[in-house]
């Protein structure tokens, strides 16, 4: 079990430039989730899906956002035209599905965005 | 709307002196009740899950129990290496997968 991965962990871009974040779930892992959290508040809801589909998309989440799960395994989002308020971490996390209570749910260890 | 509060923002302890972190909820049906601890520039490391009021989890240090309205996160003779910040999330019935957190708890443990 070598956990959630995230790449890269920093990244920094000039406003107005796409950027791509790569994220590893936990091997066997059905369910992948994306957050978002900024300095002083708790991880935002983002988007989920389970398997390759893309099952819930929170309001956060606008146009310029796009997330893909291709196969099932490794999710990509992907920012276009970065804005400054986009700085943030954005949090990957993978849970095994099939049970009626909650799922312990694991999170990597995030990719930082500094949008300058 | 599920809403998630936690008490207080942040805390200062003095090497065991053992203390409790509030998490207040509103949610339209509990599936679950998570604590993480997060490390400063760390994604949130998983503590517990807590299903159903009543409940009582422990781990090292730390207990975790569940009412109806709130969870306490117990620290026991905290150490300086228990300092972090503690996250409180609700997953709701039929409301998808989804955690809805709290913004946490920020402790320090001093010697």
């Amino acid at each position: 079990d070598t956990g959630v991965s995230q790449d890269p962990r920093h990244k920094i871009t000039k406003r107005g430039q796409n950027v791509t974040f790569r994220c590893d779930p936990i091997s066997e892992h059905n369910r992948l989730y994306w957050y978002r959290q900024t300095l002083g508040q708790g991880p935002e809801f983002l988007t989920y899906f389970q398997n390759e589909a893309q099952l819930e998309k929170s309001r956060l989440l606008s146009d310029r956002f796009s997330a893909e799960r291709p196969k099932g395994s490794f999710s990509t989002l992907e920012i276009q035209r970065t804005e400054q308020g986009d700085s943030a971490m954005y949090l990957c996390a993978s849970s095994l599905g099939g049970q009626l209570s909650g799922n312990t749910i694991y999170f990597g260890e995030g990719s930082w965005l500094t949008v300058v | 709307e599920d809403q998630v509060t936690q008490s207080p923002e942040a805390l200062r302890l003095q090497e065991g002196e053992s203390s409790s972190l509030n998490c207040s909820y509103t949610v339209s049906g509990l599936r679950g009740l998570f604590w993480y601890r997060q490390d400063p520039g760390k994604g949130p490391e998983f503590l517990f899950t807590l299903y159903s009021a009543g409940e009582e989890k422990e781990k090292e240090r730390l207990k975790a129990t569940l009412t109806k309205k709130e969870s306490f996160l117990h620290i026991t003779a905290p150490k300086p290496e228990d300092s972090a910040t503690y996250l409180c999330a609700v997953q709701a019935k039929g409301g998808g997968n989804k955690l809805t957190f709290g913004t946490g708890t920020q402790l320090k443990v001093e010697l």
